[in-house]
């Protein structure tokens, strides 16, 4: 049973360039959840889908980013135009459920912006 | 504002030499208390789940512990293989919130 798989494990792109990151969560799991980790802070919460729905965007910001997790495939986590700024480990999570259980997380997508 | 806040950002044990850390959470409407383990390059590994105040978990030479405002993790005689940055989250049944983690080594 494989776990959280995302991909790719680095990706390097220059400013003004897209990056789209993918994310299979584990077998059986509806629920998925994208997080940003930055060099001494803590994981940031950016959105939460199910299946074809959006359910909690809160920590998305407003331009550039999207995310979606259709019914056939992986989730991806799209950035426009990228800048330096978001150069981070960016950190897929699933679970069976909503919340109150355990998240099972991906290995990461590092992302650098030349 | 909802908030986690964990303690001490990095601690250095000797091997066998037992500690605690910290994560004091403020959120409205706590639904778990959770604790991960990360490895460098590497996602949160999944250690243990708190959903009362004065509940305890073990496994292996952790402890999880939890009141209303905070929650411990006690090392007992930890190894050099225990060495790893351990987070906290508290789930409010929108999201998880994160502590910026306790980066732990363990020296032989």
């Amino acid at each position: 049973n494989a776990g959280v798989m995302q991909n790719p494990r680095h990706l390097v792109r220059r400013r003004g360039q897209e990056a789209r990151l993918r994310c299979s969560p584990m077998k059986g799991h509806s629920h998925v959840y994208w997080y940003r980790q930055l060099p001494e802070e803590g994981l940031k919460f950016m959105v939460y889908l199910q299946k074809e729905n959006i359910i909690d965007e809160s920590g998305m910001p407003k331009e550039r980013f999207s995310a979606e997790f259709p019914k056939e495939g992986p989730s991806i986590l799209r950035i426009q135009q990228v800048v330096r700024g978001d150069s981070a480990a960016y950190f897929c999570a699933s679970s069976p459920q909503a919340t109150n259980e355990k998240l099972f997380f991906g290995s990461g997508t590092q992302l650098s912006v030349l | 504002e909802d908030q986690v806040t964990q303690s001490p950002e990095a601690l250095r044990l000797q091997e066998g030499e037992s500690s605690s850390l910290n994560c004091s959470y403020t959120v409205s409407g706590l639904r778990g208390l959770f604790w991960y383990r990360q490895d460098p390059g590497k996602g949160p590994e999944f250690l243990f789940t708190l959903y009362s105040a004065g509940e305890e978990k073990e496994k292996e030479r952790l402890k999880a512990t939890l009141t209303k405002k905070e929650s411990f993790l006690h090392i007992t005689a930890p190894k050099p293989e225990d060495s790893a940055t351990y987070l906290c989250a508290a789930d409010t049944g929108n999201q998880f919130y994160f502590g910026t983690g306790t980066s732990l080594t363990v020296i032989p």
